[in-house]
């Protein structure tokens, strides 16, 4: 059974950094991208940007470009979500989603993770 | 970005109704689209993908259709489970897959 497991909430004070994790089960880590998803209360779905697990290679949303990063680890099946400078507008629910590359297609989610930040 | 819009942003419906809202591209797209559907605090799920094609697992009364900029889904008998908010996304533009802010399902 395909799944993608994220790591637990966290809370964070303004200008501090934080990792959320992205674990895949039941498939071949490195055939698929790892797609980071956006979410802010009460709103709609941002694309962030993706990572290919298999060379770490990224493509950035221009709206995240510089206040995010991604990395992975193909020997555990992980990928990461890295915030720098964290802000309370950074207050999200953040998913990660199995991205197939020749479709783009999302076609598994993470159960989210959700980001606090306040002082 | 290709621009992504949803109309209406919510509806009232009653369960056993038809159910149709739609998704416009700012520009052509071919059948690059798809629509996932998200209940509160849960992440969303893929419903349908090229526009037209039913994921895996997912009910018959859910269809999509629609190619260049104009899309629709289209639920033929709402269930009690389908009340959730519904997502388009276009998949044509490898560096920025963008969605529409989403059409709101309410009893």
């Amino acid at each position: 059974e395909v799944q993608l497991v994220q790591s637990g909430a966290e809370m964070r004070k303004p200008g501090e950094s934080l990792r959320i994790s992205c674990e895949g089960f039941g498939f071949t880590f490195t055939s698929y991208y790892i797609t980071w998803v956006r979410q802010l209360p009460g709103k709609g779905l941002e694309w962030m940007g993706r990572i290919d697990p298999s060379d770490s290679y990224t493509v950035y949303s221009p709206t995240f470009q510089g206040r995010a990063a991604f990395s992975a680890d193909k020997s555990i099946s992980t990928a990461y979500l890295h915030l720098y400078g964290l802000r309370p507008s950074d207050n999200a629910m953040y998913f990660c989603a199995r991205h197939r590359a020749h479709d783009n297609l999302f076609d598994f989610w993470g159960q989210g993770t959700l980001v606090t930040v306040s002082s | 970005d290709i621009q992504m819009t949803q109309s209406p942003s919510s509806l009232f419906a009653s369960v056993g109704d038809r159910v149709t809202f739609t998704c416009r591209a700012r520009q052509r797209i071919g059948t690059s689209l798809s629509w996932f559907q998200q209940k509160p605090g849960k992440a969303p799920t893929l419903l349908i993908y090229q526009a037209s094609i039913l994921h895996s697992g997912v009910p018959s009364r859910f269809s999509g259709s629609g190619s260049g900029t104009d899309f629709t889904l289209t639920i033929s008998s709402l269930h009690p489970d389908d009340f959730a908010v519904y997502y388009c996304q276009q998949t044509a533009n490898n560096n920025a897959l963008t969605f529409g802010g989403g059409t709101k399902v309410e009893i």
